[in-house]
C-alpha cells in the first residue's frame, strides 16, 4: 500500500527557520517525483514545486523560488521542505504527495504550519 | 504559465441532482488535465487524470470531458459524501502543475 507519511504540526516565530519531511512508502520512491502543495487558511491550493529523489533533479513554482528548498534522502524514502527564515504569511497546510505521469495520485495527510509572534 | 479558472466558484445543488463543473485552462493542455476532491480537514483524493479517466476506486457517478482549453466535470446524482471542494490541474507542463481556484459544491 502506497503511503505518504509527513510530520506533525509546528508552531513557529517569525523569522525561525523550519524543515518538514515526508516518507513515502509502499512503492519504489527514487522513481516518481514528489509535488509539495500549499494551502492557506480558507483558500485553495498551490503548487510550490517538486523534487525527483532519483537525481535530485528540482522545479520550483515562480511563486515560491528563493522562499523554499526543496530536498530528499532517497536512503530513508524521505523528501523534505525547509524554510530559512519563517513569515507570518508562511502559516498553512502543507501537502507533500506522488505524481504520476497521469496526475497526483498519493496525498499525505498535510503539515499544519503555523507562524506567529 | 498556464492559468487555470474554474467555475462557478460555488454551486448550490440538492442530493439526487446532477452538478456540472466547469474548468478553462489560457492555453491548450490537450488532455492533460486532472479533478480532485478535497472534503474539509482532508488531503485532497484524485477523482479524474487524463481528462475523462477515473482513478482507482471513484464512482461511475464522476465524469470528466473536455480537451485543449475547456473541461467539465459532472457528478451525476449527488450523494451527501460529494459536497466537498473540487480542483482541476493541468499538466501539460508536467513536471510543473497549476491548480484552479476550486469550486465548493454545496
Amino acid at each position: 500500500e502506497v503511503q505518504m507519511v509527513q510530520s506533525g504540526v509546528e508552531l513557529k516565530k517569525p523569522g525561525e527557520s523550519l524543515k518538514i519531511s515526508c516518507k513515502g512508502s509502499g512503492y519504489s520512491f527514487v522513481s516518481y517525483w514528489i509535488v509539495w502543495v500549499r494551502q492557506m487558511p480558507g483558500k485553495g491550493l498551490e503548487y510550490m514545486g517538486n523534487i525527483y529523489p532519483g537525481d535530485s533533479d528540482t522545479r520550483y513554482s515562480p511563486s515560491f523560488q528563493g522562499q523554499v528548498t526543496l530536498s530528499v534522502d532517497k536512503s530513508i524514502s524521505t523528501a523534505y521542505l525547509q524554510w530559512s527564515s519563517l513569515r507570518a504569511s508562511d502559516t498553512a497546510i502543507y501537502y507533500c504527495a506522488r505524481l504520476d505521469v497521469a496526475g497526483v495520485d498519493y496525498w499525505g495527510q498535510g503539515t499544519l504550519v503555523s507562524v506567529s509572534s | 504559465e498556464i492559468v487555470m479558472t474554474q467555475s462557478p466558484a460555488t454551486l448550490s445543488v440538492s442530493p439526487g441532482e446532477r452538478a456540472t463543473l466547469s474548468c478553462r485552462a489560457s492555453q491548450s493542455v490537450s488532455s492533460d488535465l486532472a479533478w480532485y476532491q478535497q472534503k474539509t480537514g482532508q488531503a485532497p483524493r484524485l477523482l479524474i487524470k487524463g481528462a475523462s479517466t477515473r482513478a482507482a476506486g471513484i464512482p461511475a457517478r464522476f465524469s470528466g470531458s473536455g480537451s485543449e482549453t475547456e473541461f467539465t466535470l459532472t457528478i451525476n446524482s449527488l450523494q451527501s459524501e460529494d459536497f466537498a471542494v473540487y480542483y482541476c490541474q493541468q499538466y501539460k507542463n508536467w513536471p510543473f502543475l497549476t491548480f484552479g481556484g476550486g469550486t465548493k459544491v454545496e
